[in-house]
């Protein structure tokens, strides 16, 4: 089954301790991103990559850092999470990052900072 | 800033009626627009998109309306069902894309 998969689904932590958030397809797409969704914000673009080793800002990438040394893999870190990161987040993949490329997103990770 | 919003933050509909969602976008070079459903839990879905050399395009149930001369877009569902309740949202698509900020369908029995 073609999925976008994350992990872990939901997590606690406390201000300060690194995190790291896996983000993994099986459709062999070459853009991935990571969205943030608060409420009345929309979803808002992390990092997004256009392929293995490319990998660029988006529109709210501060407290975020991500990689992509496989095709399939794009994991998200925080490398000191605040309050201001407690959050939906959201994976996603397509083809390309063109228009007309639909986008798959995975399940979302629900993250607290305390 | 170019930004894409939506009129309605809720709306409520019977079921078996028709439901328009509405959304407003301000990037006269979008290229392309995409409908995503949300259900409670889930990921953004894929409903339907269109390219802005179209104004009109049909799927199952659903039509997307695009007005390029008010920058409008809407999603249509014909004979609405209690598993079309969700969070509807729409995004542009330039060079990267945005996102509006959702309306609640809510279908009543």
């Amino acid at each position: 089954e073609a999925q976008v998969t994350q992990n872990p689904r939901y997590l606690i932590t406390v201000t300060g301790k690194k995190l790291t958030v896996t983000c993994s397809q099986n459709m062999n797409h070459e853009y991935m991103s990571w969205y943030r969704q608060d409420p009345g914000l929309g979803l808002r673009q992390i990092y997004y990559s256009m392929n293995v080793e490319v990998t660029d800002k988006g529109d709210v990438p501060e407290g975020y850092k991500v990689s992509r040394k496989e095709k399939r893999n794009f994991p998200l870190i925080l490398e000191s999470p605040s309050p201001n990161q407690t959050s939906l987040y959201f994976c996603a993949s397509s083809l390309s990052r063109g228009s007309a490329y639909e986008q798959y997103f995975g399940p979302g990770t629900r993250l607290t900072v305390t | 800033g170019e930004n894409v919003g939506l009129h309605l933050p809720t709306l409520s509909v019977q079921e078996g009626d028709n439901s328009i969602i509405n959304c407003a976008y301000s990037n006269s070079a979008s290229d392309y627009f995409i409908w995503y459903k949300q259900e409670s839990g889930k990921g953004p879905q894929f409903i339907i998109d269109i390219r802005s050399n179209m104004d009109k395009r049909q799927g199952q149930r659903v039509t997307v309306l695009l007005n390029k001369t008010v920058k409008h877009l809407s999603l249509q569902i014909a004979a609405t069902q209690p598993g079309d309740s969700a969070v509807y949202f729409c995004a542009e698509n330039t060079y990267k894309y945005i996102f509006g900020t959702g309306t609640r369908l809510k279908v009543l029995a």
